[in-house]
């Protein structure tokens, strides 16, 4: 089975801080996504990547940057958090070809900041 | 890609068929439906995907219309633990990501 993990469940930071969030692979996949889930509006794309050290943005990229340095691990980072990125954040990977319809996802990440 | 419209909610009873409408009327020839559903707490989950056929899986079949300007994913027998929030995503294989909007909220009831 293909795991997704992200490095929390739960993380609570101050205004200012710089977060990193974490998201691994294990299947080799190509394509990798984060999105950010809050009430009301669905799940929005932030940023994706479909190879090591390629990145795309998404709809909504300001105030946030991603790392992919290995093909396994794309990071999402908040350079200077602020109240409104209280949210859930969704991490997702995919194949290319015949196996890219999939979208597998992490079990997300619920931040808070203060 | 093409844009997608949903009911906000569902209620069916458990044991029933728990069909679940969507709308794509600007649907294109290369796009794809994708219907994806999220327990709460939990991400997304895949279910199935279709071009113009209908499809079936173990988890859903999914109806498209043969205009394809609607389709309709169908639980035959629907459990409690299929209470979830079930997106209809329009997209073509090409696409990298997938344009979740808000989906249906689906409750089953005992």
């Amino acid at each position: 089975d293909v795991k997704v993990t992200q490095s929390s469940r739960y993380l609570v930071k101050r205004t200012g801080e710089k977060v990193f969030l974490e998201c691994v692979q294990d299947m080799d996949h190509e394509n990798m996504f984060w999105y950010r889930q809050d009430p009301g509006l669905g799940l929005r794309l932030i940023y994706f990547s479909y190879d090591v050290k390629m990145k795309e943005k998404g709809d909504i990229p300001e105030g946030y940057s991603v790392s992919r340095e290995k093909k396994e691990r794309f990071s999402l980072i908040l350079e200077s958090a602020s109240t409104n990125q209280t949210s859930m954040y969704l991490c997702a990977s995919s194949s290319t070809g015949r196996g890219a319809y999939e979208q597998y996802f992490g079990p997300g990440t619920r931040l808070t900041v203060t | 890609d093409a844009k997608t419209t949903q009911p906000p909610s569902m209620d069916c009873a458990e044991g029933r068929a728990a069909n679940l409408p969507c709308n794509h009327s600007t649907i294109s020839g290369n796009e794809y439906v994708y219907w994806y559903r999220q327990i709460h707490s939990q991400g997304p989950q895949y279910i199935i995907h279709g071009l113009k056929n209908n499809e079936t899986n173990e988890m859903a079949s999914l109806i498209i219309t043969e205009d394809r300007k609607s389709s309709t994913l169908i639980l035959p027998h629907a459990t409690l633990r299929d209470t979830a929030v079930y997106y209809c995503i329009v997209s073509s294989h090409s696409g990298y990501a997938l344009n979740f909007g808000k989906g249906t909220s689906l409750l089953v009831t005992p």
